[in-house]
């Protein structure tokens, strides 16, 4: 069965530190991954996304992500947090293998980022 | 270039009743998915529409059902409302022909409160 985890519900840190939010993964064949966005009353923003190759994604906004297919982690991160990144963040898996699940997403339960000034 | 749209934003229910919520797919994807996400949770996933058919449906039971229309756009309808049916509706849309690999697009989402 596919799964996410996100172990943290919050995290914090201080504008201009490197933040860190945690995503691991259970799928039966290879993953492709994903991390949304979402601020309050608003709808999931696409981040980026793992789908083959160079295992450092880059995306929105100064983000970028790790994959580690040995831990089956997806950890997403930024060099400088902005008070502005402030929001929830989801990680998302979808199996490339099975086919009979074509387009589902399988989220984590988010993270809540929180960035001060 | 038009991004995913939902109507209504917010809807107020009592249980039992019927709801019918609307989304209009991102300019070029053919591809909708539902997916309920309640208050502290994840998204889960409901169905996916893909030439006005039912491609895949996860775990929701036939109260929660739903149609596509010629031009891509959707409905996602829920009978007989319980209070736990209370959360945020995202509609997301995709292209088929890359369903694997292709990015979901999400909509603002409607809350449904059931009173």
């Amino acid at each position: 069965a596919q799964s996410v985890a996100q172990p943290e519900d919050q995290v914090n840190v201080a504008e201009g530190n490197p933040l860190t939010v945690k995503c691991t993964y259970s799928v039966s064949g290879n993953p492709y991954l994903f991390w949304y966005v979402q601020y309050p009353n608003r709808g999931l923003q696409f981040l980026l996304k793992y789908i083959t190759g160079d295992n450092l994604v880059k995306g929105s906004y100064g983000f970028e992500a790790e994959f580690n297919k040995s831990q089956t982690s997806f950890h997403l991160k930024k060099p400088s947090a902005l008070v502005s990144d402030s929001a929830l963040y989801f990680c998302a898996v979808r199996d490339r293998d099975r086919g009979s699940t074509l387009g589902r997403l399988y989220f984590g339960r988010g993270t809540q980022l929180t960035v001060w000034p | 270039d038009a991004g995913v749209t939902q109507s209504p934003t917010h809807l107020i229910k009592t249980r039992g009743q019927q709801v019918t919520l609307r989304c209009s797919p991102k300019s070029g994807h053919d591809t909708v998915s539902w997916y309920q996400q309640a208050l502290g949770q994840g998204p889960q996933f409901i169905f996916q529409y893909y030439e006005e058919e039912e491609r895949q449906r996860g775990n929701f039971p036939d109260r929660f059902s739903g149609h596509q229309f010629p031009n891509y756009s959707s409905e996602l309808n829920v009978n007989a409302l319980l209070l736990g049916d209370s959360a945020l509706y995202l509609c997301a849309s995709s292209l088929w022909g890359l369903a694997v690999t292709d990015t979901q697009y999400f909509g603002p989402g409607t809350r449904l409160t059931v009173l």
